[in-house]
């Protein structure tokens, strides 16, 4: 079976700190790969997707960026965090990309920029 | 573009009642999916039910189902029997043909089961 892992689980980080999370799945090839946020008490904005090995899209314009180095590894990052990072990031994987196939979704990281 | 709206931003149910949980969409593709998902306190967010655009059928899955009205672009989600567990969050998405797999989110709408 598939399971996708998610780390730190939890992290406070000054403001202008560099910022590393890792996603990684497991029981899968190729998935496609997603980073959203989730600002306290609001719904899902995804971040950043990837279909393939070094091939990201960008939803939104701001200090993070996203790798992918092998198969099943997403790597969220910031070099300079700001106070707006704060949040829950939660990273999804899926089958494929059509509109029949769900995302699976990870336990998250909660980020605190203090 | 994907717009899904969730006007209820908290519901009360008693527990082993049934309760629906409204959605709306706004898309401009043909071909659809419409999600629904739980998050319960520990944040993880757990996937329920899915209909595509094309099915006849309302989607059931267990306790869940999907009351899907196209004409009025509607995708309400059904609880029947309404368990304790069921507290958590609730939020529809969706995804479109031209969307690449993205999911658009709704705001959620926070279920509370009492005794």
């Amino acid at each position: 079976s598939q399971t996708i892992h998610q780390w730190p689980a939890t992290l406070v980080q000054p403001v202008g700190s560099p910022l590393s999370l890792e996603c990684t799945v497991e029981g899968t090839s190729n998935p496609n790969l997603y980073w959203y946020r989730q600002a306290a008490g609001r719904g899902l904005q995804l971040l950043f997707y990837s279909v393939g090995i070094g091939q990201i899209s960008s939803e939104v314009p701001q200090n993070l960026s996203a790798s992918r180095p092998q198969d099943r590894q997403f790597i969220l990052s910031s070099k300079k965090l700001l106070l707006s990072d704060s949040g829950f990031y939660l990273c999804a994987w899926s089958v494929g990309a059509t509109t029949g196939y769900e995302q699976y979704f990870g336990p998250g990281t909660r980020l605190t920029v203090t | 573009a994907q717009k899904i709206t969730q006007t209820q931003p908290g519901m009360f149910v008693q527990e082993k009642e049934a309760v629906t949980l409204d959605c709306t969409y706004d898309t401009s593709d043909q071909s659809y999916g419409l999600f629904w998902y739980k998050q319960p306190s520990s944040g993880e967010m757990i996937f329920l039910i899915y209909q595509g655009s094309y099915d006849e059928q309302n989607a059931t899955e267990g306790r869940y189902s999907l009351n899907f009205q196209k004409a009025r672009k509607s995708a309400n989600l059904v609880i029947s029997a309404s368990q304790l567990g069921d507290s958590a969050m609730y939020f529809c998405a969706s995804k479109g043909g031209s969307t690449l797999g993205r999911l658009y989110f709704g705001r959620g709408t926070q279920l509370t089961v009492w005794p």
